[in-house]
């Protein structure tokens, strides 16, 4: 059993539609990350939550404690948007890491 | 700038041998981490430490080690590479407990 479940594992749009990728969680956390890794492998960390709601330009990031799920929106979706992204929660010493949603944004 | 770096990138080895990565960050975090990603696992923890002289096991610690004498760096030894231990290792580092990791670009191991 996976402690963190993602949704879509694939996801294809076009350009400029608005994107939802959903994450749920079955441990209690610290925190969750969202993390996107490119095609040429590096991972950057994009959000940490642990309450509420984040915004970075495009990106919206969302975490509801009580129903133990996260959602990561992007607005006005672009092709070098493409890429895995990884949803992570950190419950004290440990990390769980979902398995990534690929997310290829066409033109 | 502060940056994390991994060597090598790219690692060939066979079966039996002693295999050390190599991670150095100069954020001067305290925290860092080294992890494997496979198809179908994602990212799992291999072994992480809070600060020098500490280590702590992770998920799949078995077939590594790793040693923090200094702030800087959390060298991973495979103490004798198995052909399951091909992989893309990532070390990251962090500057407290539950905050943002900086990822290392990778380095890909594998063992023949």
């Amino acid at each position: 059993k996976n402690e963190v479940e993602q949704s879509p594992q694939n996801l294809t749009a076009q350009e400029g539609e608005f994107i939802t990728i959903n994450c749920s969680y079955s441990v209690g956390i610290s925190a969750l990350h969202w993390l996107q890794q490119h095609p040429g492998g590096g991972i950057v960390s994009l959000f940490m939550l642990s309450s509420g709601k984040k915004k970075h330009g495009r990106l919206i990031a969302t975490i509801n404690i009580q129903e133990k799920h996260s959602s990561l929106h992007i607005t006005a979706s672009h092709p070098r948007d493409s890429a895995v992204y990884i949803c992570a929660v950190h419950n004290f010493n440990k990390f769980y890491f979902g398995s990534g949603t690929k997310l290829n944004v066409k033109p | 700038d502060a940056e994390i770096t991994q060597s090598p990138r790219h690692k060939i080895t066979e079966t039996g041998r002693q295999v050390t990565l190599a991670c150095h960050q100069t954020w001067n975090h305290n925290n860092m981490f080294w992890y494997r990603q496979d198809l179908g696992h994602g990212l799992r923890l291999i072994h992480y430490s809070y600060g020098v002289q500490d280590t702590n096991k992770g998920e799949v610690s078995d077939g590594y080690s790793v040693s923090r004498s200094n702030t800087e760096d959390l060298p991973l030894t495979l103490e004798s590479a198995a052909s399951s231990q091909t992989s893309v290792y990532f070390c990251a580092s962090s500057d407290g407990g539950v905050n943002e990791q900086f990822f290392g670009p990778g380095t890909r191991l594998t063992v023949l």
